[in-house]
């Protein structure tokens, strides 16, 4: 298996325009994770999922934040309007509850609003 | 609600032992995860304790004691390459249908000199 997958690596995007951020788990893996990560907060749980169903959101900041898991295989994190104060990595990382304890991260989208 | 709380920084010299202390508030604890992140990359995964006691992999141990809901990640003949951040992690549960999620703490910033 590849490892998480996420894309794009980079966004640099204009203030009020919306961002889709994605991601794509290691296959089997029946968690999800988001994550976002800035110098001053460190690592945030955003929202989590398990077999696709968002489990616990409440780390989600603001309204402007959804995130979906339409299949297995696939999720999205999405701003809109993004914001300056945005700017962050976000990390997805997945686990399998079953037989593991650990969560494995993609390599992060790095986000620069402007 | 959960707080972990662990050293912002430190700096040790190469071929030293250094000890990354982490305590955690948190309901429905499964277990202790230590994690390592490199500048501009990923968190990686190092460690687990569910139990109380000492596990030891190669150069880095983690150790837990549930009762005083502390754990430490020990880190022996150090090398540069070490200088990262490193990560103490709790995995809990809800009170109902079993999920766990994976929350972070701030993070502590290793520095090795020669």
């Amino acid at each position: 298996d590849a490892g998480v997958i996420q894309s794009p690596r980079h966004e640099v995007t204009e203030m009020g325009q919306e961002v889709t951020l994605r991601c794509k788990p290691i296959s089997g893996h029946d968690y999800l994770f988001w994550y976002r990560q800035t110098m001053m907060r460190g690592l945030e749980l955003l929202i989590y999922f398990n077999n696709n169903v968002p489990i616990d959101d409440s780390g989600m900041p603001e309204d402007r934040f959804s995130a979906k898991m339409p299949n297995a295989s696939f999720s999205t994190l999405k701003i809109q309007p993004s914001e300056p104060r945005d700017s962050a990595v976000y990390f997805c990382a997945s686990s399998f509850q079953g037989s593991s304890t650990e969560a494995f991260f993609g390599q992060g989208t790095r986000l620069t609003v402007v | 609600g959960q707080s972990l709380e662990q050293p912002s920084e430190v700096t040790a010299v190469e071929g030293a032992i250094v000890q990354i202390n982490c305590t955690y508030q948190t309901s429905g604890f499964y277990g202790l995860s230590w994690y390592q992140q490199h500048d501009g990359g990923a968190p990686t995964f190092l460690s687990y304790n569910a139990l109380d006691g000492l596990e030891e992999t190669g150069r880095f141990s983690s150790f837990l004691s549930r009762s005083d809901s502390y754990g430490y990640l020990l880190l022996q003949e150090l090398q540069m390459k070490d200088s990262a951040s490193y990560f103490c992690a709790v995995r809990e549960g809800l009170n109902s249908g079993g999920y766990q999620k994976v929350t972070f703490g701030i993070g502590t910033k290793l520095q090795v000199i020669p």
